[in-house]
């Protein structure tokens, strides 16, 4: 079965740091991208950060550029975001989802993690 | 970057009934590869999201044949050609024409029943 499991989320102060792993099982992990997405309560979907399938080539929404890093283990099978400098607007449900980069879609999802940035 | 908007944002609709969101995009998502990756996804309350439409019009695996893409360049649409109850829940489109690295995301559109 083709599944991810973010983890990592909890409640955070402001300026503070949490990092969120996600873990993929049932399918070959470096043949795909990976993407963050998050969904701040009663909110839309907003793109955070993606990965293509090595690593090479990384992208960051505005609203996160130099305060989050994507990275990914392929011998693990795992997707990571390491967020520092935490604000109260960060504060959402955190997906993660595979890309398939030669069809340009995002399938499957994960359940997300909650990150809550409150003092 | 590309700003994606949605028309209706909020769509009541009548089971049985066809129902149409609109997607519009401020640049071509035509590729340079000549493919034009604009997705929909379904979000129903409480799931995370789901893949209905890729590249436009390409239904993803399961999703039923009631759902359907179409348009070009900057201008999309999805089509529910007759709304069950299941089908309750947000609808988003989404570029991926510049990925890697960047997605986006349209505001989403709430379909409910009358």
């Amino acid at each position: 079965e083709v599944q991810l499991v973010e983890s990592g989320g909890g409640v955070v102060r402001p300026g503070g740091s949490l990092t969120l792993s996600c873990a993929a099982s049932g399918f070959t992990f470096d043949d795909y991208g990976m993407t963050w997405v998050r969904q701040a309560p009663g909110k839309g979907l907003e793109w955070v950060s993606g990965i293509n399938w090595n690593g090479g080539r990384i992208g960051y929404a505005d609203s996160v550029k130099g305060r989050f890093t994507i990275s990914r283990d392929n011998a693990k099978n795992s997707l990571y975001l390491q967020m520092n400098s935490l604000r109260a607007e960060d504060t959402a449900l955190y997906y993660c989802a595979t890309v398939e980069e030669v069809e340009g879609w995002l399938d499957p999802w994960g359940q997300g993690t909650l990150v809550t940035v409150s003092s | 970057d590309i700003v994606m908007t949605q028309t209706p944002l909020s769509l009541p609709v009548t089971l049985g009934q066809p129902a149409s969101i609109s997607c519009r995009s401020s640049q071509s998502l035509v590729h340079s590869d000549g493919n034009t990756y604009l997705s929909w996804l379904q979000q129903r309350p409480g799931q995370p999201p789901r893949l209905l439409i890729y590249k436009i019009s390409n239904r993803f695996s399961g999703v039923p044949d009631r759902f359907s893409g179409s348009g070009a360049g900057t201008d999309f649409t999805l089509k529910i050609s007759r709304v069950e109850a299941e089908d309750v829940g947000v609808y988003y489109c989404l570029q991926a024409t510049q990925f890697p690295p960047s997605f986006t995301f349209g505001p989403g559109t709430k379909v409910d029943i009358k």
